[in-house]
């Protein structure tokens, strides 16, 4: 079946490094929706992109969607501690399924 | 609003027992799905519902039974528990349309042993 592949499943950066997952699908997506799911909590709505090649800012956290609209990435500047968590990409595909990505763990080293 | 509401938090199961998993949410809307999240791994989609008296399967819907009465109410039902079912058990709520955002409750745990 359709699969959005997310990398990396876990990065380990020291606070005040930046972080970038990346989420890549095979076909077209018409939007896609991330989300951040803190240690023992329930995934909260992030942010939606919807057009090809648009890219939005929330504070320290900018968000792409590519040209084709095949893959997206989110970029956070100088992690914080409150950054800690694992962020989900979600696709939704031309049959108006969302498709999850497997999630990257954001660690911050101590 | 509270949003959407899962009863219990926790919950350990003998193997061969039956639950039912509550989902409850206020916002009124049609879509609901349940999704499962093992330990250090992503969602994966159980069954969903597009409204009351519809329901359809997920990735995963093997071992489980859903119902969609009412809107509010979208319960999960689990038949002969496995070991397999150990997992987090997220359910979610949308307002129909493909451009909107999933709000989830705060997920049941469930131990089988």
């Amino acid at each position: 079946g359709q699969q959005v592949m997310q990398i990396p499943q876990y990065q380990h950066v020291q606070e005040g490094e930046d972080f970038t997952t990346y989420c890549n699908s095979s076909t077209t997506l018409s939007n896609i929706q991330w989300y951040k799911q803190r240690p023992g909590g329930h995934p909260v709505f992030l942010i939606q992109l919807v057009k090809s090649g648009e890219v939005k800012k929330q504070k320290r956290l900018t968000f792409q969607f590519g040209e084709a609209k095949k893959n997206s990435s989110l970029h956070i500047t100088a992690t914080q501690t409150t950054d800690v968590g694992t962020y989900f990409c979600a696709g939704r595909d031309s049959n108006y399924q969302l498709i999850w990505g497997a999630g990257t763990k954001l660690i911050i080293k101590p | 609003n509270a949003g959407v509401t899962q009863t219990p938090k926790f919950r350990i199961l003998k193997i061969g027992q039956s639950m039912t998993l509550q989902c409850t949410q206020d916002m009124n809307h049609n879509y609901m799905y349940w999704y499962r999240q093992d330990p250090g791994m992503g969602l994966k989609l159980i069954y969903y519902s597009v409204g009351a008296g519809i329901t359809d399967k997920g990735e995963v819907p093997n071992g489980y039974n859903v119902s969609r009465s009412t809107t509010e109410d979208f319960p999960l039902r689990l038949e002969l528990a496995a070991p397999s079912q150990t997992s987090v058990y997220f359910c979610a709520s949308k307002v129909a349309g493909g451009y909107y955002e999933q709000y989830f409750g705060p997920g049941t745990r469930l131990t089988v042993t």
